[in-house]
């Protein structure tokens, strides 16, 4: 079945640090990746997102690539602000439409001045 | 632009109790998902609905069914409560022919003691 995996947590850095936090994912096919991130007390938002090999989402700074050979997924910031202090999700959709997105277990990103 | 919308935002119920909880997808918006996350885990996918079809069925208890409407709206109803059904309840809704975007609503946060 599908699964995605994603670096332990909780990651708390110091402002402007380079962030990296992994995600590897196990499917048939060729899935959809997504970043989400939530904030204390809201919904998830979609951050970014690539939907074939070699792709590289981004916005807000944050990249990701998404690595067929590896399954891998990894999220990329270089300069974290304490805004970016939330739960980041890595999710993967199968390539049928309407289908439902598998997450990994979250990482909590703490950032602090 | 307009959003997901969930109603209600916090729900109090008892064991043994029944709970609904509404969805109102973004306008022109045909698919509805249902995801339950539980407190410190990652959301866990339930149901899904496409013109007013289940389309896909994932962990849902047999206690739970859900249902979408002719205006595209979503009701998720619960009986026969139990405390480990509280969870933060998101709702998303996906467009027609879109890149197969899940836009999520604010959430309902369901306690039952």
């Amino acid at each position: 079945g599908n699964s995605v995996t994603q670096m332990e947590g909780p990651v708390t850095l110091s402002e402007e640090a380079f962030l990296t936090i992994n995600c590897t994912y196990t499917a048939t096919g060729y899935p959809s990746l997504f970043w989400y991130v939530q904030y204390p007390g809201e919904g998830l938002q979609l951050l970014l997102k690539a939907t074939k090999a070699d792709d590289k989402g981004s916005n807000k700074g944050f990249e990701a690539t998404y690595r067929k050979e590896t399954t891998s997924f990894h999220l990329e910031k270089g300069s974290v602000q304490v805004s970016d202090s939330a739960v980041y999700f890595c999710a993967l959709k199968r390539e049928t439409s309407g289908s439902r997105l598998t997450f990994g277990e979250g990482t909590q990103l703490t950032v602090n001045p | 632009a307009a959003g997901v919308i969930q109603s209600p935002r916090h729900l109090i119920k008892e064991k043994r109790e029944t709970a609904t909880l509404k969805c109102y997808p973004i306008p022109r918006h045909d698919t509805v998902y249902w995801y339950q996350q539980g407190p410190g885990q990652d959301p866990q996918f339930l149901i899904s609905f496409y013109e007013k079809m289940q389309s896909d069925k994932g962990s849902i208890p047999d206690r739970f069914s859900a249902q979408q409407f002719s205006d595209y709206h979503s009701e998720l109803n619960m009986s026969s409560l139990e405390l480990g059904d509280s969870a933060l309840y998101f709702c998303a809704s996906r467009g027609a022919g879109a890149s197969y975007e899940q836009y999520f609503g604010p959430g309902t946060r369901l306690t039952v003691t």
